[in-house]
């Protein structure tokens, strides 16, 4: 089953606008890590947040995870063209147990 | 998806016949999994590695079976392929400096 689902589904923006987009999840986590897969591609790690922390920054990635609410988001500043992708996140409860939601497809337009 | 490969990448077979799909990494990890990637669902686990030879079921592993010979090679078995066996399959090696999982490129299995 599903630990953390995406919200929403799909997102389509303007390039140069912000994107968000959230993760809920259901357990107690080690960490949250957020994956891009573009199209007929495999996923790609982007940055991880374990359970102690409260925000990151990667680059235009900005990730806060709230763990009294069970949830992350993930926000691009300043998007491009090339950020278009579907966008997972991926909770991890141990080395062997890592659970990945269905996804956030995002567009951005140029 | 540098250092992680899978073969074939597509294949289309029939009910009942066996299938192997293969995943090579040169990264040295020691952890492997098979993922498969169906509309709405996400990633579900099949089957994962923790070292030669040692292997176990994931989330969704009826009807596959897996085997690791050698730290680079994890294979992916369908005993006998089923329509619900289609789907695109993604090989993943752990490791760097996040323990990450890295994926290879996926393979787009058609069962007719």
């Amino acid at each position: 089953s599903q630990q953390g689902e995406e919200d929403p589904q799909a997102l389509s923006i303007q390039e140069g606008e912000n994107a968000t987009m959230n993760c809920s999840y259901k357990t107690s986590i080690n960490n949250l890590q957020w994956y891009r897969q573009n199209s007929g591609r495999g996923l790609v790690h982007l940055i991880l947040i374990r359970s102690n922390e409260r925000e990151k920054h990667s680059g235009r990635l900005r990730v806060t995870l709230d763990t009294s609410k069970k949830s992350s988001s993930l926000l691009i500043t300043a998007s491009r063209a090339a950020d278009t992708a579907s966008y997972f996140c991926a909770t991890e409860i141990d080395n062997n147990d890592m659970r990945f939601g269905a996804g956030t497809r995002l567009t951005v337009k140029p | 998806d540098a250092g992680i490969t899978q073969s074939p990448r597509h294949k289309v077979t029939e009910t009942g016949t066996p299938v192997t799909l293969r995943c090579h990494q040169t990264e040295n990890h020691r952890y492997m999994y098979w993922y498969r990637q169906d509309p709405g669902h996400g990633l579900r686990l099949i089957h994962y590695s923790y070292g030669v030879k040692d292997t176990d079921k994931g989330e969704v592993s009826d009807g596959y079976s897996v085997s690791r010979s050698k730290t680079e090679d994890f294979l992916l078995t369908l005993e006998s392929a089923t329509s619900s066996q289609t789907s695109v399959y993604f090989c993943a090696s752990r490791g760097g400096a996040h323990n990450e999982q890295f994926f290879g490129p996926g393979t787009r299995l058609t069962v007719l």
